[in-house]
């Protein structure tokens, strides 16, 4: 069974760049980052596979970078630039191989883009 | 704007049934990419309630059913219940925009 922590800051400033972490223990084969505004739907931002490819949202491709280092069991995400609309929930969540949902889902971090 | 459109919000008694709709196109569910559910529930991570269209994981109450016809798809409710009070999202992938997508969530109060 997988367990998933996200941590890291909870306050980045405008124009700088968000870095999170997830430090996960099990296995699974796809890695990923999906975030939630404040009383707002969900976002898909990007998976890393276990083998280290990635793939991004269209939307937030050009500000993101995930990557996994699975000697320490971790993913991180970066997202460059930040604005006050990047201020959201962020969760790590894992897919398995073969399926298209999000079958286990981290607690979340709280991410406030604000100067 | 999500890509998949869900009504904002919906209610019954305890005991009624609650059917949430979710509305796609032809480049998600209408392209036979399956439709899955989750319901997060105050303060809490989003957890799979429906997989592949009607598929419960282990623990769901068959109370919750899921059923996809052409561009949309539905989340029924039978026999609602107080604990049921939560927000529900469905998902599905998008062969245009290359991405997992989600509709924007349906909130489910129990008068």
């Amino acid at each position: 069974q997988v367990h998933l922590q996200e941590s890291g800051p909870g306050l980045v400033k405008p124009s700088e760049t968000l870095s999170l972490t997830c430090s996960f223990s099990g296995d699974s084969v796809y890695w990923n980052w999906i975030r939630q505004p404040a009383g707002k739907g969900l976002e898909w931002i990007g998976y890393v596979y276990y083998t280290g490819s990635t793939s991004y949202n269209p939307s937030l491709k050009s500000r993101v970078t995930i990557s996994i280092d699975s000697s320490k069991k971790q993913i991180s995400l970066k997202l460059t630039s930040v604005t006050a609309a990047d201020t959201a929930m962020y969760y790590c969540a894992t897919r398995i191989f073969g399926e298209y949902y999000f079958d286990t889902w981290g607690h979340g971090t709280l991410v406030t883009v604000s100067s | 704007q999500s890509v998949l459109t869900q009504p904002p919000s919906m209610s019954g008694a305890p005991g009624q049934r609650v059917t949430i709709s979710c509305t796609g196109s032809s480049s998600n569910i209408g392209a036979g990419y399956d439709v899955h559910w989750y319901q997060q529930l105050p303060g809490t991570a989003p957890k799979v309630l429906i997989s592949g269209d009607n598929n419960r994981p282990s623990g769901v109450p068959d109370r919750f059913s899921g059923s996809k016809s052409g561009t949309s798809a539905s989340l029924a409710i039978t026999g609602l219940q107080a604990e049921d009070e939560a927000d529900y999202y469905c998902q599905s992938y998008d062969s245009s925009l290359y991405a997992w997508v989600f509709g924007g969530g349906t909130k489910v109060t129990v008068l």
